[in-house]
């Protein structure tokens, strides 16, 4: 049963321009959210996160978007470049869980082309 | 800090012999996990342990797998009898309580054949 959903496998954006990743949860129990970047043959690496508490996080290029009415949140990468391709990952934290558990989407694979 | 350390990177082997896997965490981190990565499934977590006791293993396909934390420094993931529909990338990863965060290592990439 999976609790957080990525329901686009695949996008691919031209260089300069915006990605918008997605996500989209079912656990009202979730209180913290974080994106992941993986590269080939490479381990996830932690990009940004988001507490429910709010709606809005940046960093740079990358802005999350959390709407917890609608559960779903969204990553923006603002300009895209080359380097961010990769498999991005959406990931939740049960705050009803004692335990330090993440829930995983299954990833989206961004191509950004020149 | 080295990260998150798991060997081999790669591992072929032939259906029916027995694989392991390794993996030693970030010092100090009190949580472990393993996971899966497929492309049909995405990340799959398969077990995890805090304070070198095994959490919760349900995500463990069947009991040709097993795991085991004997310190704080080191945990294993066996396969016994290998199959080809175990193919995939094997990640560790640690975190620290209090910390949402994981940091994974590099993975290993098996290949049943």
């Amino acid at each position: 049963d999976q609790q957080v959903k990525q329901n686009s496998p695949s996008l691919s954006v031209q260089e300069g321009r915006i990605s918008i990743l997605n996500c989209d949860y079912t656990n009202s129990m979730f209180d913290y959210f974080l994106w992941y970047k993986k590269y080939p043959a490479e381990g996830p690496t932690f990009l940004i996160s988001i507490s429910s508490i709010k709606d809005k996080n940046e960093d740079g290029r990358f802005t999350v978007f959390l709407n917890k009415s609608a559960k779903h949140l969204s990553l923006h990468i603002v300009p895209s470049q080359p380097g961010d391709s990769a498999v991005y990952f959406c990931a939740a934290h049960d705050r009803g869980s004692t335990l330090g558990r993440l829930y995983f989407g299954r990833g989206t694979q961004l191509t950004v082309w020149p | 800090d080295a990260g998150v350390i798991q060997s081999p990177r790669h591992e072929v082997t032939e259906m029916g012999q027995e694989v392991t896997l390794r993996c030693k965490p970030i010092s100090g981190h009190d949580y472990l996990f393993w996971y899966r990565q497929t492309m049909m499934r995405g990340l799959e977590l398969l077990i995890y342990f805090n304070n070198n006791v095994p959490i919760d293993d349900s995500g463990m396909p069947e009991d040709r797998f097993s795991a085991k934390m004997p310190n704080a420094s080191f945990s294993t993931l066996k396969i016994q009898p290998s199959e080809p529909r175990d193919s995939a990338v094997y990640f560790c990863a640690s975190s620290l309580s209090g910390q949402y965060g994981y940091t994974f290592g590099s993975g290993t990439r098996l290949t049943v054949v």
